[in-house]
């Protein structure tokens, strides 16, 4: 079990370069979800996918698109990156039952420049 | 508007001592609390969890305790070892949701 997997693990871009963020989960998870983390901010959720075929927004969503590709795969783009959207970005998922832990990928530190 | 507060940036604490790490927190929704813990260029790991039905759980040197009426709950670990020490986030939801609020962390050092 693999558990949940993030690709790239570092990227750099320049300003209003485009790029996705890839996860994939292998426990059959309902619910994916979509985070960045920043120094004195916590984690802040960005967008969820409670289950297949649905997305909602988070706290930040903008400047995000996501896709629920299917059951295993959430996947984060930026269409146009700005610097205020370097940050590390994890993907989690859970069972989707109301009272469940996340299980989080290891993070992908992204740089804008 | 930080509705999940952990005053305190970081910590320090003797190998063997008790670790006290507290979160407040603002809605009154919130019925559900997590702790997780995270190492430096590593995921969040799900350490500890309470229902608003309890005011205690524990899970070996980990016990998690809420105060409703204070909006207030903490984490204490103890003893306190070497491999306590990483950052804690505090996270609360609202019954039947998905969508989970983070505290700021708590950078826990154990020092031996």
């Amino acid at each position: 079990n693999a558990g949940v997997t993030q690709t790239p693990k570092f990227q750099v871009l320049k300003t209003g370069q485009s790029m996705t963020l890839q996860c994939a989960q292998d426990m059959n998870h309902n619910s994916m979800y979509w985070y960045r983390q920043d120094p004195g901010m916590g984690l802040r959720l960005i967008y969820y996918s409670a289950s297949e075929g649905t997305t909602d927004k988070g706290e930040v969503p903008n400047g995000y698109n996501v896709s629920r590709l299917n059951k295993r795969e959430f996947s984060l783009r930026l269409e146009s990156a700005a610097p205020s959207q370097t940050s590390v970005y994890f993907c989690a998922s859970s069972y989707g039952d109301g009272y469940n832990e996340q299980f989080f990928g290891p993070g992908t530190r992204l740089t804008v420049l | 508007d930080q509705q999940v507060k952990q005053n305190s940036p970081s910590l320090s604490v003797q190998e063997g001592r008790i670790s006290i790490l507290n979160c407040d927190y603002t809605n009154s929704m919130f019925d559900y609390f997590l702790w997780y813990k995270k190492y430096p260029a590593e995921g969040p790991t799900f350490l500890i969890s309470i229902s608003s039905i309890k005011d205690k759980n524990e899970d070996g040197r980990f016990t998690v305790f809420l105060n409703k009426s204070a909006k207030h709950l903490s984490l204490h670990i103890v003893p306190s070892q070497p491999g306590d020490s990483a950052v804690y986030f505090c996270a609360a939801r609202p019954g039947g949701y998905q969508k989970v609020t983070f505290g700021t962390g708590t950078k826990l050092q154990v020092i031996p």
